[in-house]
């Protein structure tokens, strides 16, 4: 199972939006609404911010968004803030029990 | 609230085996899917195994197929992964994630045990 793409790297102002994207094939993202979305900072263990492509966990803030669209899932964290800036990684389920995790990209809050 | 410890990692020759833990706390243990995810050095985010809430159907990645094994004792509540026949590669950050009932996701993460495999 392949990871699936991500760009290396985005960055945004405070208070701009910015998108991540997130390419699978018709195996994963484009089947399946599994898609989830994990924040984490450096040294630390990853959090859940978007799960089955557009839900908020509690405590989130609204300001991070998801979709998707075919084979190709997004983030989009609108009025960036210097938290934000972490690691961001995407997630299929890829279907027979199987997971797939995205690249990475990381946000620059400039 | 949901706490999940890992604990076991350390350094180990190649070939050797090693088996992490994983304590579950603030839920309901036997009620969820558990898994494994590991983070090389630097690099992303990688799938491990899987195991059901009753530990009968597990479910491994390819690189650590035949090699690896998941396995969990609802009655400790706690999670393990025994690693035989370690390289070089399997060198990471090892977390233990739960599986929410009602969905497929991870929705809570361990801080994480380091395995180095090296001689």
């Amino acid at each position: 199972q392949s990871a699936l793409t991500q760009p290396p790297s985005a960055s945004g102002s405070p208070g701009q939006s910015v998108t991540i994207s997130c390419t699978g094939a018709s195996s994963d993202v484009g089947t399946y609404n599994y898609v989830s979305w994990y924040q984490q900072h450096p040294g630390k263990a990853p959090k859940l911010m978007i799960y089955e492509v557009t839900k908020r966990p509690s405590g989130v803030p609204d300001r991070f968004s998801g979709s998707k669209s075919g084979n190709t899932a997004s983030l989009t964290v609108s009025g960036l803030q210097a938290e934000d800036e972490a690691d961001y990684y995407c997630s299929s389920y890829a279907g027979s029990n199987n997971f797939v995790f995205g690249t990475g990209t990381k946000v620059t809050v400039v | 609230q949901v706490q999940l410890v890992e604990s076991g990692g350390g350094v180990v020759q190649p070939g050797r085996s090693l088996r992490l833990s994983c304590a579950a706390s603030g839920f309901t243990f036997s009620n969820n899917p558990m898994h494994w995810v590991r983070q090389a050095p630097g690099q992303g985010l990688e799938w491990v195994a899987l195991i059901s809430y009753d530990g009968n159907n597990k479910h491994y990645a390819d690189s650590v197929k035949g090699r690896f094994t998941i396995s969990r004792d609802n009655s400790k509540n706690t999670l393990y992964l025994q690693m035989n026949s370690l390289r070089a590669e399997d060198t990471a950050v090892y977390y233990c994630a739960r599986e929410p009932v009602s969905s497929t996701t991870f929705d809570y993460w361990g801080q994480g045990t380091l395995v180095t495999v090296s001689s």
